[in-house]
């Protein structure tokens, strides 16, 4: 059972318009999230993170929404660019009250940014 | 700088070959971490290194196996690798268990098994 879920394959946005990129959870012991960004040929590099006693976290053009009743959580990207183009990672952990569990990744999301 | 470097980039092992993948980090870190990545899918745990406590995953197949001789390097060794091996192995680190700690990853190998 996928405890991460990206439910979209892919995404297209043009050029300075928003991107959403959403990730599920299951488990209710994570209390930690984070997104990778992965280029071609690269591996993942953290983007950014929010911890489960917050709803908001942002970090100039991105900004990671988090809903815990819903287990959702969002990232935003405004304005888009070119350069954002990759498949964008959702992952989560719990921490050393909950298990301190390693990352548990979702399948990811390829974001097209158009121009 | 690359601060976590994984080699080789491309590996091509045959089927049944013993294959070893190698990583290392110049950041120091605690915890060692090896992925694997088939293709549209997540990144799955195998194993982790805390300093020289190795933990593995439930599901992890007895094939694999790994070693770390000391902070720096940690390997990971497929014994008898089969078609279904083939996947990008990628490899991180973490100051700390990935509790509230990001984790850094290399560039990864992309194993091929012909």
């Amino acid at each position: 059972d996928q405890q991460v879920k990206q439910n979209s394959p892919s995404l297209s946005v043009q050029e300075g318009r928003i991107s959403i990129l959403n990730c599920d959870y299951t488990n209710s012991m994570f209390d930690y999230f984070l997104w990778y960004k992965k280029y071609p040929a690269e591996g993942p590099t953290f983007l950014i993170s929010i911890s489960s006693i917050k709803d908001k976290n942002e970090d100039g053009r991105f900004t990671v929404f988090l809903n815990k009743s819903a287990k959702h959580l969002s990232l935003h990207i405004v304005p888009s660019q070119p350069g954002d183009s990759a498949v964008y990672f959702c992952a989560a952990s719990a921490g050393r009250n909950s298990g301190n569990t390693p990352l548990v990744f979702g399948k990811g999301t390829r974001l097209s940014v158009i121009a | 700088d690359a601060m976590v470097i994984q080699n080789p980039r491309y590996q091509v092992t045959q089927f049944g070959k013993p294959v070893t993948l190698s990583c290392s980090q110049t950041l120091n870190h605690n915890v060692m971490y090896w992925y694997q990545q088939k293709s549209s899918q997540a990144p799955k745990l195998l194993f982790h290194y805390y300093d020289k406590d190795f933990n593995n995953e439930a599901d992890t197949p007895d094939n694999f196996q790994s070693r770390r001789p000391n902070t720096s390097f940690c390997f990971l060794d497929i014994r008898s690798p089969g078609l279904g091996d083939a996947a990008m192995y990628l490899c991180a680190t973490s100051r700390e268990l990935q509790g509230h700690t990001e984790a850094f990853f290399g560039q990864g190998t992309r194993l091929t098994v012909v």
